[in-house]
Parts: C-alpha cells; structure tokens; sequence
C-alpha cells in the first residue's frame, strides 16, 4: 500500500482556471513536500509543508501556488489560475523510514492545462 | 553550480548483466542523504535506495547497491543481474542537512535493458 495517494491522477483544465490536488497520506506525517515534474525534465522542488505551516518553498512556488491542509489530513495544492506552463506532473512526498530519511512519493498527478 | 550531476544522458545494459549509473554531488554540508528513484514510463516516481553521509557501509536493497565514495563526492547505482522490467528513468537526488530538507535532483538517466 502507498505511504500517499493523489488524487486525480490525470486533469485537463482551461488555461485560467483554479485547480485542486489533493494528496493523502497513510500515516501521520509532520513533513509533507510537493514536486513539480514538467515532460522530459528533472523534477524540482515547489514547497515544503512542516507542523501545518511553509517551511520553505522555491521560486516556482509563486503567488498562483497555495497549500492546504484543509481537513487535518489531506494535504491540498491549488493553483489559482493555470497557465500553459503549468503542465506538468505534480508529486506529493513524505519521509519514512527508522529514521525518517527516505523519502516516498505518491503516483503523481498529471496536470494538462489547454 | 548543478548540486547534483548525473552524466550518462541513455545506458544500455544488456538482461543478466550488472550496469553502474553515474551520479555526483557537490555540497558543504557534512550531513547529507543520498537517494535513487525509478520512473517507469507510468511516470510514478519508485524509491529505491537511501545512502547517509554518516553511513559506514554502502546501501544495498536486493538487487541495487549505491557506490558511495564520500571523498569523490560520487553515489553511483549498481544494478545487478538487470530485467527487461529494470528500463526506466533514474534520478538520483541529495538532501542536504538532517530532517525534512527537500530533495534535489539530477537530471536523469535513462536505462534501456536488450534482451
């Protein structure tokens, strides 16, 4: 069984509209990190969530980027108004392990913004 | 300057035969993690194997083994006994410091296994 599950696996939206990922962990995770994976690059870091607060997010991580974690559980990524450039594949993450150090990722979300 | 080097662009490797996956690293911090992923063609990213800069002994998960040779700043992924299910994407990927730092990547290598 996945540490995370995302949901959806696959949208399509208008360039404009507000979109919602959803990512939901098994266990209870302190640390919880969204990845950004645009065709055919290296996956890049977005932001990092620790204790329901930011503890650091990158310089794609902009104004259109929130995070949520509306329920106590789920983890939430919206995207206030797509651009084309914001297809891509978006991964949720959490650490495991004995000591906390590997980290797994959920199947991803492939966002397609027409 | 890149934090995490992966060279070989495309490996080929032929079934049974072992293949070595080329990473290199560069940080200050003397607390650091080293990890491989897999990305099969279904886009889902498969943790593989997680090397400790503190670690005496090299990882090894079944069939993977990373080459870690600290003074080199190298992590390469051995694969051993390679399956046609082995072709994919592999990125390597460091966490510099303890905790929940983020991960950054290499750009990938991809692994085609010939029967």
């Amino acid at each position: 069984e996945p540490e995370v599950t995302q949901t959806p696996s696959h949208q399509v939206t208008q360039m404009g509209q507000e979109v919602i990922l959803r990512c939901v962990p098994i266990s209870n995770h302190l640390y919880f990190y969204w990845y950004r994976q645009i065709l055919g690059q290296k996956v890049e870091f977005l932001v990092s969530f620790y204790n329901n607060e930011i503890s650091e997010k990158s310089e794609i991580f902009d104004d259109q980027f929130s995070v949520e974690r509306p329920d106590g559980s789920n983890f939430t990524l919206k995207i206030r108004s797509t651009k084309l450039e914001d297809s891509a594949m978006y991964f949720c993450a959490t650490p495991r392990g004995s000591r906390g150090t590997e980290a797994f990722f959920g199947q991803g979300t492939r966002l397609t913004v027409v | 300057a890149q934090k995490i080097t992966q060279t070989q662009p495309g490996m080929f490797v032929q079934e049974k035969e072992a293949v070595t996956l080329d990473c290199t690293y560069d940080t200050s911090d003397p607390s650091y993690g080293l990890f491989w992923y897999k990305q099969p063609s279904s886009g889902e990213m498969i943790f593989l194997i997680y090397q400790g800069s503190y670690d005496q002994q090299n990882a090894t998960e079944g069939r993977y083994s990373l080459n870690f040779q600290k003074a080199r700043k190298s992590a390469n992924l051995v694969i051993s006994a390679s399956q046609l299910g082995d072709s994919a994407m592999y990125f390597c990927a460091m966490r510099e410091g303890l905790g929940g730092n983020k991960l950054v990547f290499g750009a990938g290598t991809i692994l085609r296994v010939k029967s």
